[in-house]
């Protein structure tokens, strides 16, 4: 089975490019989520859909963070403009119901986005 | 506001010896995910806990989960090299919010040396 597919892998660009990161869900889950991780952080979970839908988007840091789920195979996370801070590995994770029984996020390989 | 705490968050064991990962959460939840994330790499599932009293196992690794004190352990029995990772708990957020939104602890990087 195909598991979450993040692309691209590696982002390096410089500071006020507009940065694009993309995200395949597995297929028939209904849950989608972003995440970015860094040393000083940790793991913070940026936005989550459900079918499609934004749900909560309070951990997105600003404005010039913004995330779409126009269907239920895709996903972006964009940020224009990009700043240094910005520089962090973004994880894509996908699940079916939480509360359906057992069933764990999926995590992608991630995104490992450099802004210089 | 639903806070996840890990302890320690550095571990240092030599190969033979057991040792147990804390993880404590500061509000209600009825579930508790634990993932192993090697450098450089995804998150991958470990367990899902799912009530008071649950316990699971898998190799040399076992999870139990204490709804009532708030705290989850992972148990490491006669550690080995492959366990070198990074361990995270996770609370599922539902009852202190947002539904489907999981906390994380800050992670327990494990080191096992010969």
């Amino acid at each position: 089975d195909a598991g979450v597919i993040q692309s691209p892998r590696h982002e390096v660009t410089e500071m006020g490019q507009e940065v694009t990161l993309r995200c395949k869900p597995i297929s028939g889950h209904d849950y989608l989520f972003w995440y970015r991780q860094t040393m000083m952080r940790g793991l913070e979970l940026l936005i989550y859909f459900n079918n499609n839908v934004p749900i909560d988007d309070s951990g997105m840091p600003e404005d010039r963070f913004s995330a779409k789920m126009p269907n239920a195979s895709f996903s972006t996370l964009k940020i224009q403009p990009s700043e240094p801070r910005d520089s962090a590995v973004y994880f894509c994770a996908s699940s079916l119901s939480p509360h359906s029984l057992n069933q764990p996020q999926h995590f992608g390989d991630g995104t490992r986005l450099s802004i210089l | 506001e639903l806070k996840v705490e890990q302890n320690p968050l550095f571990l240092s064991m030599q190969e033979g010896k057991n040792y147990t990962i804390y993880c404590n959460y500061s509000t209600t939840s009825d579930r508790l995910y634990w993932y192993r994330q090697d450098p450089g790499k995804s998150l991958e599932s470990l367990f899902v806990l799912l009530s008071n009293g649950a316990v699971k196992q898998e190799g040399r690794l076992m999870a139990s989960l204490d709804t009532k004190a708030r705290l989850s352990t992972l148990h490491i029995t006669a550690a080995v090299h492959d366990l070198s990772a990074t361990y995270f708990c996770a609370v599922d957020a539902f009852y202190g919010g947002s539904q489907g939104n999981l906390i994380f602890g800050k992670g327990t990087k494990l080191s096992v040396k010969p």
